[in-house]
């Protein structure tokens, strides 16, 4: 079985500050993805990131930026300098790198809030 | 090169009543997966299908929920008699094909309401 946990339900931070979303998986597979997406009040999913567990490398996107540790089975991501257009829900999520489906397992979510 | 569509965006049905929602994937796929996200929580995996085939449906309430995707057309999944608790948003996604190295691919989603 997968879980993905997000043990932040809600943060709160002022503009500019710098903020990392918390997020720590289970699973029995050794080859996996993972991922970020982005739920802004609109409604949609955004995808923000895709990272196979072969590659460790931290990864950084502009103010965006994952840290992937395998040995912790932890995938954060910061988001620097944060702005208001960042406040949304945030969902990490788990699929299995196999011929049976790629169904996603996803976190309850962080909502960020960035306040002016 | 149009993405994934769902409609209708807004639907709403009294209680005893029939949903019908649509899913359309992107050109050229035909792995189709519906999750459902209720109010304040994360997504969920309902049903995983390929044209004309479910392939997993372990995350399918066992009644009045049904999906299908046919050879030619949307995928639809239908809840029969709703009731409040199926109010949600649900969200389908598709892919090129069915392993983990093809990125899902969200639909905007259907958010249902059940008066």
């Amino acid at each position: 079985a997968q879980k993905v946990t997000q043990a932040q339900t809600e943060i709160s931070v002022v503009e500019k500050e710098d903020v990392t979303l918390d997020c720590v998986y289970e699973t029995r597979d050794t080859t996996y993805y993972l991922f970020w997406y982005k739920q802004p009040p609109s409604g949609e999913l955004v995808f923000l990131i895709r990272r196979n567990s072969f590659d460790e490398q931290n990864e950084i996107s502009g103010r965006y930026s994952w840290n992937f540790q395998k040995s912790t089975s932890s995938f954060n991501f910061t988001i620097t300098a944060s702005q208001v257009v960042d406040s949304a829900v945030y969902f990490c999520a788990l699929s299995p790198l196999n011929n049976a489906g790629n169904m996603l397992t996803f976190g309850g979510g962080t909502r960020l809030m960035v306040k002016p | 090169n149009a993405g994934v569509m769902q409609n209708p965006r807004h639907l709403v049905r009294r209680r005893g009543q029939e949903a019908r929602l649509r899913c359309s994937p992107m050109k050229g796929h035909s792995h189709v997966y519906w999750y459902r996200q209720l109010p304040e929580e994360g997504l969920k995996f309902m049903v995983y299908l390929q044209k004309e085939n479910i392939i997993d449906e372990s995350g399918m309430p066992k009644e009045r929920f049904s999906a299908e995707f046919p050879k030619e057309g949307p995928s639809i999944l239908r809840i029969q008699q709703v009731v409040r608790g199926d109010s949600a948003a649900y969200f389908c996604a598709s892919s090129l094909a069915g392993t983990g190295a093809y990125e899902q691919y969200f639909g905007p989603g259907t958010r249902l309401t059940v008066t």
